[in-house]
């Protein structure tokens, strides 16, 4: 099992463009949520999902558009990037959102 | 909102003593309160977690105690090594509000 797969793992991006991160689980876990880290600010909740189709916000989702069509895949989408939303982002999965979450390598995100 | 509260930022420790990092949450509902360690360049790794059915789990050096009536819950490492040295999350959920929610962050440095 590969678990939780990020790509890209490295992007530099110039502010307004738009891109998609993307994530997969090979786990066929319900629950699929994205974080971004900042220092000294910890793990941010973006955006999470409890099945396909179904998905809700986070504590910072501004700025940021998620979409659940299959049980396996959880891409976030900027829509327009700006230099705020420079971070470190984790995809991160698991069979509920009250058991053990596994975590993708992150994907380093750098708005110029 | 749903908020965790974690301190100290940073701990430094003799190799061989304790280190305790402690975490407050906002919402009476949460019911799991996991703990991750983030090595350098990875995502964050389960290392041990609680329900609120319990107040009190340990796992060889590695101890979480709960208090739900002050809303808070503590990690206790025992005989520390350099290898503990590491960013430890503590985190709480609620399967009412669908969310988990991060702390801060805590860096731990062991001295040999």
């Amino acid at each position: 099992n590969a678990g939780v797969t990020q790509t890209p793992k490295f992007q530099v991006l110039k502010t307004g463009q738009s891109m998609t991160l993307q994530c997969a689980q090979d786990m066929n876990h319900e629950y699929m949520s994205w974080y971004r880290q900042d220092p000294g600010m910890g793990l941010r909740l973006i955006h999470y999902s409890v099945g396909a189709g179904i998905t809700d916000q986070g504590e910072v989702p501004n700025g940021y558009n998620v979409s659940r069509s299959t049980t396996e895949d959880f891409p976030l989408r900027l829509l327009s990037a700006a230099p705020s939303q420079t971070s470190v982002y984790f995809c991160a999965s698991s069979l509920e959102v009250d058991t053990e979450a596994f975590f993708g390598q992150g994907t380093r995100l750098t708005v110029v | 909102g749903e908020n965790v509260e974690q301190h100290p930022s940073t701990l430094s420790v003799q190799e061989g003593d304790s280190a305790v990092i402690k975490c407050t949450y906002s919402d009476s509902a949460s019911n799991y309160f996991p703990w991750y360690k983030q090595e350098l360049g990875k995502g964050p790794q389960l290392i041990i977690d609680i329900r609120s059915n319990v107040g009190e789990k340990k796992d060889q050096r590695i101890a979480v105690t709960l208090n739900k009536t002050a809303k808070h819950f503590s990690l206790h490492i025992t005989e520390t090594q350099p290898e503990d040295s590491a960013v430890y999350f503590c985190a709480a959920s609620s399967s009412n509000t669908g969310k988990l929610i991060f702390g801060q962050g805590t860096t731990l440095q062991v001295k040999p």
